[in-house]
């Protein structure tokens, strides 16, 4: 069974810089796999950030970026702010379904 | 502008059928899969399976073959997502969310709480 694995939790203050990664159990995450990002707060539906890697979609703010970065898809905050503070997911393709990594719930303080 | 509207709240017995909708509106139907993921209380996103609108091509992750249905309906521009044979484990929130081939997910429906009880 594939696992997709992300940080369990991460903290930053505010106007900080995180990167949170995503691994796969098969091997280095590749653009293949066309990792998406989500953000997940609690009472409302994920929203989607980053599509193909690195894509921003029209709402995304500038300040969140996705690469690849040592073998896993990454999703970068620079200058965090306060409301960023919520689940993040990634998504990854895997030929004959997606995965959902277990999520990172970054904590800003 | 784009919409996924899903059905409201259900609650279902053990052993019973759950069927969720997914209202789509502000673009063309039959260009975009659409994907259904739940999350159970205390858990992360589970991806269950979609369906390609336009040809009614259906693909399901494993855990659930056997036990899941996604039809659609095109003339009412709609997606449904039918699990069967429900236990406990199956109470969550059920999401659609629309895919343009090749990886594009964007839009959301609201949710739709199941909740199995007896």
């Amino acid at each position: 069974q594939t696992v997709v694995t992300q940080e369990p939790s991460r903290t930053v203050s505010p106007g900080g810089t995180v990167t949170l990664t995503c691994g796969s159990s098969t091997g280095a995450v590749t653009s293949g796999y066309l990792p998406n990002w989500f953000q997940h707060k609690p009472g409302q539906a994920p929203r989607a950030l980053i599509y193909s890697t690195s894509n921003k979609h029209s709402w995304t703010p500038a300040r969140f970026s996705g690469s690849l970065l040592g073998g896993k898809a990454a999703l970068t905050l620079s200058g965090v702010q306060p409301e960023d503070e919520a689940e993040y997911y990634c998504l990854l393709y895997y030929g004959a379904g997606w995965v959902f990594g277990g999520g990172t719930k970054l904590t800003v303080l | 502008q784009v919409q996924l509207v899903q059905s409201g709240a259900e609650v279902k017995n053990p052993g019973a059928s759950v069927k969720v909708s997914c209202k789509a509106s502000g673009y063309t139907f039959t260009g975009y899969l659409i994907h259904w993921v739940r999350q159970a209380p205390g858990q992360g996103l589970e991806w269950m399976g979609g369906i390609d609108p336009n040809n009614g091509g259906t693909n399901y992750a494993q855990k659930f073959q056997g036990r899941v249905a996604m039809p659609r309906d095109t003339s009412i521009t709609t997606a449904y997502m039918e699990l069967s044979g429900l236990t406990f484990d199956d109470t969550a929130v059920y999401y659609c969310v629309r895919e343009l081939v090749g990886g594009f997910f964007d839009y959301w429906g609201q949710g739709t709480v199941v909740t199995v009880s007896s």
